[in-house]
């Protein structure tokens, strides 16, 4: 069974810093990765997806990278600011073709439990 | 940007009444999703649907929870007879059908359910 796992819980940081967020998951045999980013009391906001192919991806600030055989992602943010301040989830597909009890996983997502970030002006 | 909406966004309800929550994914999504999350724990997948039927689906996705495409439109989860443990936020999402399927999931901001 996939369990995936974040590190830290938590995270404060001043205004401009450079942080990296830690994603790991215990079964290597995933379709993709996805970062999300949840505000309080609001849904998920899709982030970055990387391919199981991939080594990284970017998008403005962001960039995550992917080591599938060590079963980690991380997510770097640069120059953070106080609007980053969220929780941030990491998320695992298995491969579509993956038997599910007779029938095909068409994305089931495995969540870690976020880390909550905080930037202070 | 298109964006998954769901309706209401609280509903709270008496143990045992009978609770549908309603979803109006992207448009040309074609997959199509449930998950929840108890306050303080993980987003936990409920079920997964596509061409008009289940097509994956959780052990918590017991006899009590259905799911329907009445129309074009609407996603919905029915939960029969509702226990306190259902309370928590419920979300919904959809997924294109692009070939390549590496196509990211996109959710809605959830309907918060409160079981009293």
């Amino acid at each position: 069974k996939q369990e995936v796992t974040q590190i830290p819980a938590a995270l404060s940081v001043p205004e401009g810093e450079n942080l990296v967020l830690n994603c790991s998951f215990t079964d290597s045999a995933i379709y993709n990765l996805q970062w999300f980013r949840q505000d309080p009391g609001k849904g998920l906001t899709s982030l970055l997806l990387i391919q199981s192919s991939q080594r990284e991806q970017t998008s403005g600030r962001l960039n995550a990278s992917l080591d599938k055989s060590s079963g980690r992602s991380t997510l770097y943010i640069a120059a953070s600011q106080p609007g980053d301040s969220a929780t941030y989830l990491c998320a695992v597909r298995p491969p579509t073709l993956r038997a599910n009890a007779g029938g095909t996983s068409y994305g089931k997502l495995t969540f870690g439990q976020g880390t909550i970030l905080t930037v202070h002006p | 940007e298109p964006e998954v909406t769901q309706t209401p966004s609280h509903q709270v309800t008496q143990m045992g009444q009978e609770v549908i929550l309603r979803c109006v994914p992207i448009s040309n999504h074609l997959y199509f999703y449930w998950y929840r999350q108890i306050l303080g724990q993980k987003v936990e997948f409920l079920v997964s649907f596509y061409n008009n039927e289940i097509s994956e689906k959780s052990e918590i996705f017991d006899d009590q929870f259905s799911v329907e495409r009445p129309d074009g439109s609407n996603f919905t989860l029915k939960i029969r007879s509702t226990k306190l443990e259902d309370s928590a936020m419920y979300f919904c999402a959809s997924r294109s059908p692009k070939a390549t399927g590496n196509q990211p999931q996109h959710f809605g901001d959830g309907t918060r359910l409160s079981i009293l």
